[in-house]
């Protein structure tokens, strides 16, 4: 079964600055999708970034991009120009036939 | 973009009765659904896949018993909590997709469900 570890239980960062955060994940497949979502105090889940494991080239949305090391199973957030409206919870999750989630980093954007 | 409605948000109910959960895709036909269970601060766990007409694969540990799903048509799977006890009292949340899950799955607004 497939595995998804975010080893970052919490992180925060100033203002305009710049975080990244990290998911590993275990699979023996070779075709699969790979998602960031956060999940504000509402706890709504709203699709960050996605990137699909067959394209070589690291997805990016905006401020959002990823770095997606296949080899090593890696898939980090980068978070550009942090706003305080980022603050929330960041889900990496792993898909295939469904869709599995890591245990959570919660940023915390400071002014 | 799609819409999936998720009723109740919140049900506060006594131990021993059975709440049912309903998820509803409003500008789609959802394939698949998902129902996930999520304990505060923690992670999104998978509970059970449905699939419309056909029944439901629970996660292993998952009681099928207790937790009935069903998905009748291709826009509405419901959730049915039987004889809930303290222990069941979480957060659930609904998702569905349309054809593959490479896509992305549209989340439901979840439902804290309290148990007394």
């Amino acid at each position: 079964a497939q595995t998804v570890t975010q080893s970052q239980p919490e992180m925060s960062v100033q203002e305009a600055e710049t975080v990244t955060l990290s998911c590993t994940y275990d699979t023996s497949e070779n075709n699969y999708y790979l998602f960031w979502y956060k999940q504000p105090p509402s706890r709504q889940m709203i699709l960050v970034i996605r990137q699909e494991a067959y394209k070589q080239q690291n997805a990016t949305e905006n401020r959002f991009s990823v770095n997606f090391q296949k080899a090593a199973k890696s898939f980090s957030l980068k978070i550009s120009d942090s706003q305080l409206g980022d603050t929330a919870m960041y889900f990496c999750a792993f898909a295939r036939n469904d869709m599995r989630f890591g245990a959570g980093t919660r940023l915390t954007v400071k002014p | 973009g799609a819409v999936v409605s998720q009723h109740p948000s919140r049900v506060i109910c006594k131990s021993g009765t059975s709440v049912k959960i309903e998820c509803r895709s409003l500008d789609f036909q959802a394939t698949t659904m998902f129902w996930y269970r999520q304990f505060p601060k923690k992670s999104l766990m998978l509970m059970a896949t449905s699939n419309e007409g056909s029944k439901a694969t629970y996660e292993q540990g998952v009681e099928k018993d207790k937790f009935l799903i069903n998905h009748a048509s291709l826009t509405l799977s419901t959730l049915t909590v039987t004889s809930a006890h303290p222990e069941d009292s979480s957060f659930y949340i609904c998702s569905a997709i349309v054809g593959t899950v490479s896509e992305k799955l549209f989340f439901g607004s979840g439902t804290q469900l309290s148990v007394l």
